[in-house]
C-alpha cells in the first residue's frame, strides 16, 4: 500500500524567510509525487509533480520541491515566504501504471503553513 | 479554461435524510473522482471513474453511497440516508488520461453537515 506522512502539522515562518514542509513517501516502484495547497473554503490547486528527470522540480508561485529517492522524501520549499502563502499543504503520492486501485492520489495529512509578517 | 464545477458549496441536512452532489469536470477530461475530506485530514478517494465505467469504487460504501457518470461527463454522488459520520467535504477532480501522467484538478468541494 501506498503513503505519505508530512511529520508536521503546522510551520511557522517569519516573511521573507525561506520555508520548508517536509514529506515522506512509501509506494512500491517508481513513485509519481505532488504538491497542493488548500487555502479556507477553496479545492486544492496543484503546485508542482516529480514524474521523473531532475530531483528539483519548479512549480506555481515560487515553490519547488527536492524528490530524494534514497530518503524517500519531497519536500517542498521556497526561498523567500509571503504573508500569502499561509495555507495548507498537501503531500500526496500515487504509484506506477498499470495498477487500476493506484491510479488515485494517497494524500499526507497535511501541513498548516503559517507566515508572519 | 473553466475549472472544475461542484454544486452546491454548503449543504446542511438532518441524519437520515438523502442528499445529492453534482460535478462537472474540465472539458475534455475523461477520468473523474470523488474524494472525501474529513476535518484535519487529507482527501481519500471515494471512487474514480474513467469516462463513464467505475473502475476503481473499492473505498465506497455501497450501503447508503451511490454515484453515476451518465454520457461520460457530469458525476452525481448520492448519499441515503446520511449519517452524522458523513459531514465532511466531498471533492471532485478530473484529469486527462495521458499515458498515466495526469495531473488531477480539483472543484471547491461540497461541505456536507449533517445533524
Amino acid at each position: 500500500a501506498q503513503s505519505v506522512a508530512q511529520p508536521e502539522d503546522q510551520v511557522n515562518v517569519a516573511e521573507g524567510n525561506p520555508l520548508t514542509v517536509k514529506c515522506t513517501y512509501s509506494v512500491s516502484g517508481n513513485p509519481y509525487l505532488f504538491w497542493y495547497v488548500q487555502y479556507p473554503n477553496r479545492g486544492l490547486q496543484f503546485l508542482l509533480k516529480y514524474i521523473t528527470g531532475d530531483n528539483l522540480v519548479k512549480g506555481s508561485y515560487g515553490f519547488e520541491a527536492e524528490f530524494n529517492k534514497s530518503q524517500t522524501s519531497f519536500h517542498l520549499k521556497k526561498p523567500s515566504a509571503l504573508v500569502s502563502d499561509s495555507a495548507l499543504y498537501f503531500c500526496a503520492v500515487r504509484g506506477v501504471a498499470g495498477d487500476t486501485g493506484r491510479r488515485a492520489l494517497t494524500f499526507g495529512s497535511g501541513t498548516r503553513l503559517q507566515v508572519q509578517p | 479554461e473553466a475549472g472544475v464545477v461542484q454544486s452546491p458549496r454548503y449543504k446542511i441536512i438532518e441524519k437520515k435524510q438523502p442528499v445529492a452532489f453534482w460535478c462537472n469536470p474540465i472539458s475534455g477530461h475523461n477520468t473523474l473522482y470523488w474524494y472525501r475530506q474529513n476535518l484535519g485530514q487529507g482527501p481519500e478517494l471515494l471512487i474514480r471513474y474513467e469516462n463513464e465505467e467505475a473502475v476503481d469504487d473499492s473505498q465506497l460504501p455501497k450501503d447508503r453511497f451511490s454515484a453515476e457518470r451518465l454520457k461520460g461527463v457530469d458525476s452525481t454522488l448520492k448519499i441515503q440516508p446520511a449519517e452524522l459520520g458523513d459531514s465532511a467535504v466531498y471533492l471532485c477532480a478530473s484529469s486527462f488520461d495521458r499515458g498515466d501522467r495526469e495531473t488531477q484538478y480539483f472543484g471547491p468541494g461540497t461541505r456536507l453537515l449533517v445533524l
